[in-house]
């Protein structure tokens, strides 16, 4: 079955650690996205990306960084520089960037700072 | 004024009843607008989608546009148990040749056995 696969579920950082969230697509999408949910806050824009070797900030890229090698991959890494990061944090896949049809959402991860 | 605004409820409703869930935006280039359904602890995941004004039905789900107003609107018939979860509204403009999607912050809807 197709979908998007992110990983791990649960995610514990220390305090000045780089962590990496995994999301990988089988959907074949072009577009894919980063969010991140926090509660009574919505959904906000991390990073997107339209095609592959290229991406753009969204809303509160600061303390982030992706890079998107491969169609289906798009990782995303908390940096030490993110001071508030856990929040439950999804990626998003789209048809193409028109994004008429709406997101697909992987599983989400929950990262807590410790 | 933010964006897409969602009353944050709970909106209680008896099973069997219609529940009718709001959403208000604020840019009138506004193209598409969403309605996903997430279960608490889960991911969003997407139940209908309007483009353009009037109705729109897909089984015991319709989803109502009024860009006039600037209202997208979501109405469950005979609402189940099953469907409590919160329900966020999406809405979908080109912003600087890039769709941009932004979120409301969702209305927590329980359905009452």
């Amino acid at each position: 079955d197709g979908g998007i696969t992110q990983s791990p579920k649960y995610l514990f950082r220390k305090e000045g650690q780089n962590v990496t969230l995994s999301c990988e697509q089988n959907l074949n999408h072009d577009a894919m996205y980063w969010y991140r949910q926090d509660p009574g806050q919505g959904l906000r824009l991390i990073y997107y990306s339209q095609i592959v070797n290229d991406f753009q900030k969204g809303d509160i890229a600061e303390g982030y960084s992706v890079s998107r090698e491969k169609k289906e991959s798009f990782p995303l890494t908390v940096t030490s520089a993110q001071k508030n990061p856990t929040a439950f944090y999804l990626c998003a896949s789209s048809i193409g960037t028109a994004d008429l049809d709406g997101y697909t959402f992987g599983s989400g991860t929950r990262l807590t700072v410790v | 004024q933010k964006e897409v605004e969602q009353n944050s409820g709970p909106l209680s409703v008896p099973e069997g009843a219609i529940a009718s869930l709001n959403c208000t935006y604020s840019d009138r280039g506004s193209q598409s607008f969403f309605w996903y359904r997430q279960y608490s602890g889960k991911s969003p995941e997407l139940i209908m989608f309007i483009y353009s004004n009037g109705d729109k039905e897909d089984g015991r789900f319709t989803a109502q546009l009024n860009k006039a107003s600037q209202y997208v609107s979501l109405l469950i018939r005979d609402s189940q148990p099953s469907d409590s979860a919160t329900y966020l509204c999406a809405v979908n403009r080109n912003s600087g040749g890039y769709q941009k999607v932004t979120f409301g912050t969702g209305t927590k809807l329980q359905v009452i056995p």
